[in-house]
């Protein structure tokens, strides 16, 4: 059962601008991640945020959870070209399960 | 370099044609992971490993084996592959998942394209 879904689907903004992903999951978690993914590769890793954390940075990037509302937000500033991609948030469970949203789809226009 | 390997990238067989996708990694990761992914539904995962010997079904186990001999290794078998298997295929490692603390960064594979006719 899909436990993380995105919003939007896909997502179109001008270079320069923030853009901000979101992410909804069903049960309780011990930690969200966020991935990165650039056409048909492998996915990349950017930030894990723990249920007992509520907001975490890491360059451009801004994460927050909220456990109250099952959900997390991914906020990108400054956008640039090269943030290109598709998102996808990850939840894991006591079951040792990771699993995985049907993604975001980011394009920046330049 | 760390890195998660996987081979071949490229695959393309026959329905009922037994079949392993090979993947390892060198950062001595206790946790491994396949994951398929199809268009809209994101990455789902097929098994999942503890650590050496331990394996467990995630999400979408049918029509797939793994095994855990050693911890660098988890190789994804497929011993009658059906067309409804056609996708890219993701093998992912990370340090350890913790029953606690829960997961880790996972490191990724570049994916096997995989087309079954």
């Amino acid at each position: 059962s899909q436990q993380g879904e995105e919003d939007p689907q896909a997502l179109s903004i001008q270079e320069g601008e923030n853009a901000t992903m979101n992410c909804s999951y069903k049960t309780s978690i011990n930690n969200l991640q966020w991935y990165r993914q650039n056409s048909g590769r492998g996915l990349v890793h950017l930030i894990l945020i723990r249920s007992n954390e509520r907001e975490k940075h890491s360059g451009r990037l801004r994460v927050t959870l909220d456990t109250s509302k099952k959900s997390s937000s991914l906020l990108i500033t400054a956008s640039r070209a090269a943030d290109t991609a598709s998102y996808f948030c990850a939840t894991d469970s006591s079951a040792s399960k990771i699993i995985f949203g049907s993604g975001t789809r980011l394009s920046i226009r330049p | 370099e760390a890195q998660v390997t996987q081979n071949p990238r490229y695959l393309i067989t026959v329905t009922g044609k037994k079949l392993t996708v090979t993947c390892s990694q060198n950062m001595n990761h206790e946790y491994m992971s396949w994951y398929r992914q199809d268009p809209g539904l994101g990455l789902r995962q097929i098994y999942y490993s503890m650590n050496v010997e331990v394996t467990d079904k995630g999400d979408v186990p049918e029509g797939y084996k793994v095994s855990r001999k050693e911890k660098r290794n988890f190789p994804l078998i497929l011993e009658s592959p059906s067309p409804n298997q056609t996708s890219l295929y993701f093998c992912a490692s990370s340090r350890k998942f913790d029953r606690v603390a829960g997961s880790y960064e996972q490191y990724f594979g570049p994916g096997t394209r995989l087309t079954v006719t």
